[in-house]
């Protein structure tokens, strides 16, 4: 039980169509980042926000965008979904920003299709 | 491409035995963190373990790291059917715009037979 949660677990979209992931994070953390991972591949850093504001972004197009509310929960939203971005979605949450030596905890993730 | 990869893909060992998984890097980092991942299902965080030390343990978990050779390992001693899974090692990088991101590589599949 890493005490961040998400939703939803399991989502079926149509190609064209936008999705909304949210993400609970762990009590006390005030860092968000989400991950991409395709089946067979390792996690892929989608972007990060720390105190709503964003703080890094891996190499994804603008379509997929996020924002972190003030209780620092968080939401992915990915808008003109392609088949390519089946994928289980991940989150994570820290305290201060992970990479200065904070373990960083991942939800279960959310599984979505697109067909 | 990758910044981390494990090494080997695949490792398939029976109850009792010893389980080693080795993660190589190419950039500096400032820590590496081992999960795990069960089919399916979200990452368990193992061990965390910072550029400046050298080793660390866990119950039946043993990871080294070596900054010079730019490698880490993971040891699973004793191994039982429930460690069967895919295991990862993810780097951090020293600073900048690339703090609090982590680098995963492909993950190594653990089967553990009864």
């Amino acid at each position: 039980e890493t005490g961040v949660t998400q939703s939803p677990t399991h989502l079926i979209k149509t190609r064209g169509q936008q999705v909304t992931l949210r993400c609970s994070s762990q009590s006390g953390h005030n860092t968000v980042s989400w991950y991409q991972q395709a089946l067979g591949q390792g996690p892929q850093f989608i972007f990060q926000y720390y105190r709503e504001e964003e703080n890094g972004r891996g190499n994804f197009p603008p379509r997929f965008s996020g924002l972190q509310f003030p209780n620092y929960s968080s939401e992915l939203n990915v808008n003109a979904l392609e088949l390519d971005d089946s994928a289980l979605y991940l989150c994570a949450s820290s305290r201060g920003q992970g990479g200065d030596g904070n373990t960083i905890y991942f939800g279960e993730g959310s599984w979505l299709t697109v067909v | 491409s990758q910044q981390g990869e494990e090494d080997p893909q695949a490792l398939s060992i029976q109850e009792g035995e010893n389980a080693t998984m080795n993660c190589s890097y190419k950039t500096s980092i400032n820590n590496l963190q081992w999960y795990r991942q069960n089919s399916g299902r979200g990452l368990v965080h193992l061990i965390l373990i910072r550029s400046n030390e050298r080793e660390k343990h866990s119950g039946r978990l043993r990871v080294t790291l070596d900054t010079s050779k730019k490698s880490s390992s993971l040891l699973i001693t004793a191994s039982r059917a429930a460690d069967t899974a895919s295991y990862f090692c993810a780097t951090a990088l020293l600073g900048g715009s690339t703090l609090g991101r982590l680098y995963f590589g492909r993950g190594t599949q653990l089967t553990v037979w009864p």
